[in-house]
């Protein structure tokens, strides 16, 4: 159960798209699809913004999406806002009931 | 709406022992399954466990198995996490938490643990 690896930060301006990804392996990210996104902000509770890859729960903005290729998975945050600037989380099913989060990314808008 | 509040954490000695409970309402507790993950100061999440709705099974992170129980009373709507054997690495802001599909979606703002002499 290593945690995925995510890049530590990644910035860009408001209105640009973004793009972190998270890299695990055949027996995590590339065997499941059933990955999921977080966004923390500081002293609050994580947010879920996607589900299962690609899905987004009711009330989560149109600008969030998720993708997947191989043993990595992707959330993209189309016009970019200041409110994005946040943690980002993934997480991975791993089999027998076990999941595994990725080490995390902080998204600076500058 | 959906409420879920933890509580027993605190300071405990290096070896020693604690339980966690997660109080849940607003939702049907007995037919979800629960995680707990710990997000230790200034770092990222980890997941810990989690359990399906009847209690009959779990999953434990490797860093935890063996020493860590998961554990409900679905007569009280309440989650438990059985802490033994705590070691410095320990130390974190536990949350318990629910969803669908693998997911989160609803968390409790966390109970703190922390594990010195």
């Amino acid at each position: 159960q290593s945690a995925l690896t995510q890049p530590a930060s990644v910035s860009g301006s408001p209105g640009q798209s973004i793009t972190i990804s998270c890299t695990g392996t055949s027996s995590d990210v590339g065997n499941y699809n059933i990955v999921s996104w977080y966004q923390q902000h500081p002293g609050k509770v994580p947010k879920l913004l996607i589900y299962e890859v690609v899905k987004r729960p009711s009330g989560v903005s149109n600008r969030f999406s998720g993708s997947k290729s191989g043993n990595t998975a992707s959330l993209t945050i189309s016009g970019l806002q200041a409110e994005d600037e946040a943690d980002y989380f993934c997480c991975s099913y791993v089999g027998s009931n076990t999941f595994v989060f990725g080490t995390g990314t902080n998204v600076a808008v500058l | 709406e959906v409420q879920l509040v933890e509580s027993g954490g605190g300071l405990v000695q290096p070896g020693g022992s604690l339980r966690l409970s997660c109080a849940a309402s607003g939702f049907t507790f007995r037919s979800s399954w629960m995680h707990w993950v710990r997000q230790a100061p200034g770092k990222g999440l980890v997941w810990v466990s989690r359990m399906n709705s009847d209690g009959t099974n779990t999953g434990y992170a490797d860093s935890v198995k063996g020493r860590f129980t998961i554990s409900r009373d679905n007569a009280k709507d309440t989650l438990f996490l059985q802490m033994n054997s705590l070691t410095a690495e320990d130390t974190a802001v536990y949350h318990c938490a629910t969803g669908d599909y693998g997911s989160a979606n609803y968390w409790g703002q966390g109970t703190l643990v922390t594990v010195s002499s």
